[in-house]
């Protein structure tokens, strides 16, 4: 059963660079099957989709996203990664990595998430 | 692209059904019949528990189904149990490679 885990920084500075990582165990994310998402949930709001990644190299992000989020793959490690720049209070969140069944249009499988806090 | 609208909360006692609303837009959930529902329980990681409108993952309790009219999408959990508080959230495929999610219910076992 394929597992994510996200890592990174607690408490990223405003205007800095926010960067988290998923690991993922139990699957590669090598195949041409999935996708690999980023979704976050700011404290007392909903899900918010952040973008995507495929072994292929292709990324699309949220619009409203768009200009500050990267995403990245390391496929020796079987991870991918989220940056985020120039960071607001805005930006504070549970940030969640999750695989995507794209022909499903699904995030089949999520890690438990990681709390980032932009503050000085 | 805006947020998919849920009640922010409803509540139920053991053994009742209760329904959970996601009200989109013809752009989203009226358009594409990609709409899932998700749920969080604090600290743990959010599972999938209906896809493609209707359709439940393997191991995921028959209790749970969804359905969808117009603009809005609807989930249904029947014969509530305790372990079904948790907060719900439903998502929808909005074309061009990129999603939304709606705003989540809390959900309360009385």
């Amino acid at each position: 059963q394929v597992q994510l885990q996200e890592s990174g920084p607690g408490l990223v500075k405003p205007s800095q660079t926010l960067s988290l990582t998923c690991t993922v165990s139990s699957g590669s994310i090598s195949g041409s099957t999935y996708y690999w998402s980023w979704v976050r949930q700011p404290a007392g709001k909903g899900l918010e989709w952040i973008g995507l990644i495929h072994a292929s190299g292709s990324t699309n992000y949220a619009p409203s996203l768009k200009t500050r989020a990267t995403l990245s793959l390391d496929t020796s490690q079987n991870q991918f990664s989220l940056k985020l720049r120039s960071v607001t209070a805005a930006d504070t969140a549970l940030y969640y990595c999750a695989r995507l069944s794209f022909g499903l249009k699904t995030f089949d499988v999520w890690g438990q998430g990681t709390m980032v806090t932009v503050s000085s | 692209q805006s947020a998919l609208t849920q009640p922010a909360s409803v509540s139920g006692s053991p053994g009742q059904s209760i329904t959970i609303s996601c009200t989109g837009a013809n752009s989203d959930v009226g358009n594409y019949k990609f709409v899932s529902w998700y749920q969080l329980h604090p600290g743990k990681a959010p599972k999938l528990i209906i896809y493609d409108v209707t359709e439940r993952p393997s191991g995921v309790s028959n209790r749970f189904s969804g359905s969808t009219s117009g603009n809005t999408a609807s989930l249904t959990i029947s014969g509530l149990q305790a372990a079904d508080e948790a907060d719900y959230y439903c998502c929808s495929y909005v074309g061009s490679s990129t999603w939304v999610f709606g705003g989540g219910t809390k959900l309360t076992v009385l």
